[in-house]
């Protein structure tokens, strides 16, 4: 039982490139997340999913895509990477009937 | 819809002495509240959850935390730190029957031998 992974665990990026940051759980939960956190500012919820097939946006979805074809998989895809996206990204999945999250251990990008 | 305040963005503490994080939230339905704590370079990780009932919840590593309903506070407390505990420590709130965590801003604890 592997919990959540993510992958890369860290990624430089060129301004304007596109990238796709991969998210899986093996713990069957129907609700992932994908938050990006910046120093002083907590976790930000970018998109999230309830279910295979079903997303929706968060506080701060611009400039990203997710999509949920599987209960397992939740790939964030960067569109055009810019500089204000330099961030730790966290994907989490969320179990049970009292809304503990299980955190993936994060990717740090760099966007130049 | 809810919210998470963190009142201390950081806190400097010696080793052996106690330590309080304090949370404040906002919420116009029934919550569940959650402290997460990152180690450095880490994922963050449960350390204690209030569902209903008794108001003193533990968690690991000798946490524990008060819910007060009147104050809509969730304040964190250790007697005793350690160095091992310097870390980022979040409060969080979700509202009952929903799925969406809101994360307050994080109080880092420095502990100093």
């Amino acid at each position: 039982n592997a919990g959540v992974t993510q992958t890369p665990k860290f990624q430089v990026l060129k301004t304007g490139q596109s990238m796709t940051l991969q998210c899986a759980q093996d713990m069957n939960h129907e609700y992932m997340s994908w938050y990006r956190q910046d120093p002083g500012m907590g976790l930000r919820l970018i998109h999230y999913s309830v279910g295979a097939g079903i997303t929706d946006q968060g506080e701060v979805p611009n400039g990203y895509n997710v999509s949920r074809s599987t209960t397992e998989d939740f790939p964030l895809r960067l569109l055009s990477a810019a500089p204000s996206q330099t961030s730790v990204y966290f994907c989490a999945s969320t179990g049970g009937s009292y809304n503990e999250q299980f955190f993936g251990p994060g990717t740090r990008l760099t966007v130049l | 819809a809810q919210s998470v305040t963190q009142l201390d963005s950081q806190v400097p503490v010696f080793e052996e002495a106690p330590v309080e994080l304090r949370c404040n939230y906002s919420s116009s339905v029934s919550v569940y509240l959650f402290w997460y704590v990152q180690y450095p370079n880490q994922g963050l990780q449960l350390l204690l959850k209030y569902l209903s009932g008794s108001t003193l919840v533990k968690g690991i590593n000798g946490f524990e935390a008060e819910f007060n309903k009147s104050q809509t506070s969730f304040h964190l407390r250790k007697p005793s730190v350690h160095i091992s505990d310097t870390a980022e420590y979040f409060c969080a709130v979700s509202g009952v029957g929903g799925f969406k965590t809101i994360f307050g801003a994080g109080t880092r604890l420095f502990v100093k031998a």
